[in-house]
């Protein structure tokens, strides 16, 4: 069974650093893009970031310039460098598997629990 | 940017009634790239649809969507008392990836 678990979520605050990781396991990692997605407290889903297969990323530009999405396929881990933190960055990141093969940014079939990043 | 629009902002129906969850976009949809998700409270999101129509595994045939262009639909045939949850659709065909502001379906 395919499953995703994201870890690092921490408060910290204004213009700080925070380095979150996606653990997956159940599929073959090196073949598939992953994404971060986020949801502040009460909100909708907003789309972070993404990595293709190839290692080719993408970003929304609230988050381009201070955040870094990698893959280690050798960890089947990906992380996301979050720098200088804002106020409205408070949210929980959740991490996905892209749903179709080859494809760098697609429909999301396996997501993770969310690990909560305050800003504060 | 491909802004979503989905309305209502919150239906409020009794279990084995029908919903129709609406989602509009600014411009037009690339391919038909547009999914739909279940949330439930403090759950992660659920895929339901991908490409508009084609459900995911394990996703209930009650569960239906439709649409193509700037307009489409989700449906829930018969209200399940688990089915009562926000759904979200999401465009995947022009970057940045775009989220509606989601659809609360709760309990009359």
């Amino acid at each position: 069974e395919a499953q995703v678990v994201e870890s690092g979520g921490d408060l910290v605050f204004p213009g700080e650093s925070l380095r979150l990781s996606c653990s997956v396991s159940g599929f073959p990692f090196s073949s598939y893009a992953v994404t971060w997605v986020r949801q502040a407290p009460g909100k909708g889903l907003e789309w972070v970031s993404s990595i293709s297969a190839s290692a080719i990323t993408y970003y929304a530009d609230s988050v381009k310039g201070r955040f870094t999405i990698s893959r280690v396929n050798s960890m089947n881990t990906v992380f996301l460098q979050m720098n200088s933190l804002r106020l409205d960055d408070t949210a929980v990141y959740y991490c996905a598997k892209v749903s179709r093969l080859g494809f760098h940014y697609y429909s999301f079939d396996v997501w993770g629990k969310g690990t909560t990043v305050t800003v504060s | 940017e491909i802004v979503l629009t989905q309305s209502p902002g919150t239906l409020s129906l009794s279990p084995g009634e029908r919903a129709t969850l609406s989602c509009r976009a600014s411009q037009s949809v690339t391919k038909t790239y547009l999914a739909w998700y279940q949330q439930r409270p403090g759950q992660a999101p659920r895929l339901l649809i991908s490409d508009a129509s084609n459900r995911a595994t394990d996703v209930p045939d009650r569960f239906s969507g439709s649409g193509s262009g700037t307009d489409f639909t989700l449906t829930i045939s018969r209200l399940e008392p688990e089915d009562f949850a926000v759904y979200f659709c999401q465009q995947y065909g022009t970057l940045p990836l775009t989220f509606g502001g989601g659809t609360k379906v709760e309990m009359k």
